[in-house]
């Protein structure tokens, strides 16, 4: 399976600021995808990042407060910009490798927003 | 809205003793089923999938599905305390621009020595 990791590891940041977090992947993947996590809670899909164009965003996130890059097969980065206490989360980037439909997961940015 | 649904718990059971963890989904043309281990504090690492009626067995873990019934499973025999976390069942979703996974919200499971 793919090798994957998320940079920074963890941050506590000023609200209303942003914060950009990586994901680079030792191989080159077909999907690349973005969840949260918020404490106790499952996984939520943000948006699908797509190669060379604008990323697909799930219903209740927008481009604005998460921009999304993947300029290619094996990395990514999502901001989340303007931040307030309640984007304290645990941010974890995913792929599909291969032409199967089995996803991995990075370790995860774990976000504080103070 | 498809959904996947599972029992929040916290399911406990004694060290030695069987783990059945249960899932239901709402789409009736799901195709890959996949259950996951989250430990505190960590991402989700894969432990199985299953794309066929029946059972599908790895170790201590095996996996049961019935499409008929929407209804996906997970048995952890000889449960160790190393198995307590949480397990999500995951539903591959073919809608949107390529697919991806719907989670249920987890089962907690706590196996006491």
């Amino acid at each position: 399976s793919a090798v994957i990791s998320q940079k920074p590891s963890r941050d506590i940041c000023q609200r209303g600021t942003s914060l950009t977090i990586q994901c680079q992947v030792d191989s080159q993947v077909t999907m690349m995808f973005w969840y949260r996590q918020q404490p106790g809670q499952s996984l939520t899909l943000i948006a699908t990042a797509n190669q060379g164009s604008e990323a697909t965003y799930e219903s209740g996130f927008v481009i604005d407060k998460f921009p999304i890059s993947r300029p290619n097969l094996t990395f990514s980065t999502l901001t989340v910009s303007n931040m307030s206490p309640e984007d304290s989360s645990i941010y974890l980037c995913s792929v599909v490798d291969g032409g199967s439909e089995t996803q991995y997961f990075g370790p995860g940015t774990r976000l504080l927003v103070l | 809205q498809k959904e996947v649904e599972q029992n929040s718990g916290p399911l406990s059971v004694p060290e030695g003793a069987i783990a059945s963890l249960n899932c239901t989904y709402s789409d009736r043309g799901s195709q890959s089923f996949f259950w996951y281990r989250q430990y505190s504090g960590k991402s989700p690492e894969l432990i199985m999938s299953i794309y066929s009626n029946g059972d599908k067995e790895d170790g201590r873990f095996t996996a049961q599905l019935n499409k008929a019934s929407q209804y996906v499973s997970l048995l952890i025999r000889d449960s160790q305390p190393s198995d307590s976390a949480t397990y999500l069942c995951a539903v591959w979703n073919y809608g949107g621009s390529q697919g991806n996974l719907i989670f249920g919200k987890g089962t907690k499971l706590s196996v006491k020595p």
